[in-house]
């Protein structure tokens, strides 16, 4: 059992590049959502989705596109790099669609970009 | 929007010890989640609780939502106890976006 995986684990882009955050969990959850971490803030959600089909902006959606077109991905898309874009990048899922049950979280994307 | 503060920022203990660590939020809430994570590592769900408290191994979890504040309690620490612990809120009838996270605290326990 997998559950949340995401890849790449590390990333060093130049300003402008695009690029795709890949995640997939395998438990079967509706909510799937992408939160980014930065030092001396807490976790911040870009976007989620509450179901294959639909997918809504969080607090800091800017540059960033998502897609759910199965219940199992939720990849996060960089247009156009930019260095306020470097970040360590979660994607979580729930069985429960909201944040109204247990949370299961990826091991992190690191995202460096310059 | 509901404003979570964790205490304290950064604690450091010896191995054995009991440790306390506080989470208050301003605005109703549904659930509270406490997380972990490790140095370089993923986030772990420890606890979502709406009431009452929850143990699991060492660990409990308590939550007054009248005073709007939870605790992580941590018997017997030992050093792989040694994380980054984790508020996070979800509003009393917040949508799928309704969680915000608390700063963290930073936990070193020392053999």
């Amino acid at each position: 059992n997998a559950g949340v995986t995401q890849t790449p684990k590390f990333q060093v882009l130049k300003t402008g590049q695009s690029m795709t955050l890949q995640c997939a969990q395998d438990m079967n959850h509706e909510y799937m959502s992408w939160y980014r971490q930065d030092p001396g803030m807490g976790l911040r959600l870009i976007h989620y989705s509450v179901g294959a089909g639909i997918t809504d902006q969080g607090e800091v959606p800017n540059g960033y596109n998502v897609s759910r077109s199965t219940t199992e991905d939720f990849p996060l898309r960089l247009l156009s790099a930019a260095p306020s874009q470097t970040s360590v990048y979660f994607c979580a899922s729930s069985l429960i669609s909201g944040p109204h049950g247990e949370l299961f979280f990826g091991e992190g994307s690191r995202l460096t970009v310059l | 929007k509901n404003e979570v503060e964790q205490s304290p920022q950064n604690l450091t203990a010896q191995e054995g010890e009991f440790i306390t660590i506080n989470c208050s939020y301003s605005v109703g809430i549904s659930a509270l989640h406490w997380l972990q994570q490790h140095p370089g590592g993923g986030i772990v769900s420890l606890f979502m609780l709406s009431s009452g408290k929850k143990k699991h191994g060492r660990l409990i979890a308590t939550i007054n939502i009248q005073e709007k504040h939870s605790s992580l309690h941590i018997t017997a620490s030992h050093p792989r106890d040694s994380a980054v612990y984790i508020c996070a809120v979800c509003e009393a009838g917040g949508g799928a976006d309704g969680l915000t996270f608390g700063k963290g605290t930073h936990l070193i326990i020392q053999p």
